[in-house]
């Protein structure tokens, strides 16, 4: 069973301002990953990290930035929330065999 | 450059069989997942072939050949719970995966 948690689970915000997206696991997993998905589409790698003090942007641009103090925790921050952020944020975490990776229950952002 | 494929829906009836295919070019290959995901859920592992050939684990069987850049994902017996999108994603390199859109399956009595 896999244990990875994120909050809020939706969250609807002004332009502006400054959120910040909690992810956690308990696998203790070095491995996390944030994936941008809009309704329908595929998701995108916006941000991973392998391991504490280790994050690298992925492959779609994202203006978010992430911190992994912790091993077990992976934030995602955004200074100044735009309409077009509107989005759900999908935190993974995986294992270090198959790279399989688990899925958090998601954040869905709204940004008016 | 990466390119998975997937149709983007597909129709079937309950009891039947349904084969979800995709075909995929990618700078790198590590092996493919299948993950099930019901609208506005998370995505929830299903399926890993890393090797050509059949992994069966109960109703859900999946397929890859390597060769020829394709897989599919089969569905046997399809229950109404079994209504999602279906994701193929392949591991192009150190532990990331590139996912495809999804195909959107919906069971019908």
């Amino acid at each position: 069973e896999a244990d990875i948690y994120q909050t809020p689970r939706y969250l609807v915000i002004g332009t502006g301002k400054k959120i910040t997206l909690e992810c956690s696991q308990t696998m203790g997993h070095d491995k996390m990953y944030w994936y941008q998905q809009d309704p329908g589409m595929e998701l995108h790698l916006i941000h991973y990290s392998y391991g504490v003090n280790s994050t690298e942007k992925g492959d779609l641009s994202s203006e978010s930035t992430v911190s992994r103090i912790r091993t077990e925790h992976f934030p995602l921050t955004l200074e100044s929330a735009r309409p077009s952020h509107t989005s759900q944020y999908l935190c993974a975490s995986s294992d270090s065999n198959r790279a399989l990776q688990y899925f958090g229950p998601g954040t869905r952002l709204t940004v008016t | 450059g990466q390119n998975i494929d997937q149709p983007t829906e597909m129709t079937a009836t309950e009891g039947a069989i349904v084969q979800i295919n995709c075909t995929y070019q990618t700078s790198g290959f590590n092996g493919l997942f299948w993950y099930q995901q019901h609208a506005g859920e998370a995505p929830t592992f299903l399926s890993y072939n890393v090797l050509d050939g059949l992994e069966e684990k109960g109703r859900f069987s999946s397929f890859l050949s390597r060769s020829k850049g394709y897989s599919y994902l089969l569905l046997k017996e399809l229950q109404m719970k079994d209504s999602a999108s279906y994701l193929c994603a392949v591991r192009t390199g150190f532990q990331k995966l590139v996912f495809g859109t999804g195909t959107r399956l919906l069971v019908s009595p």
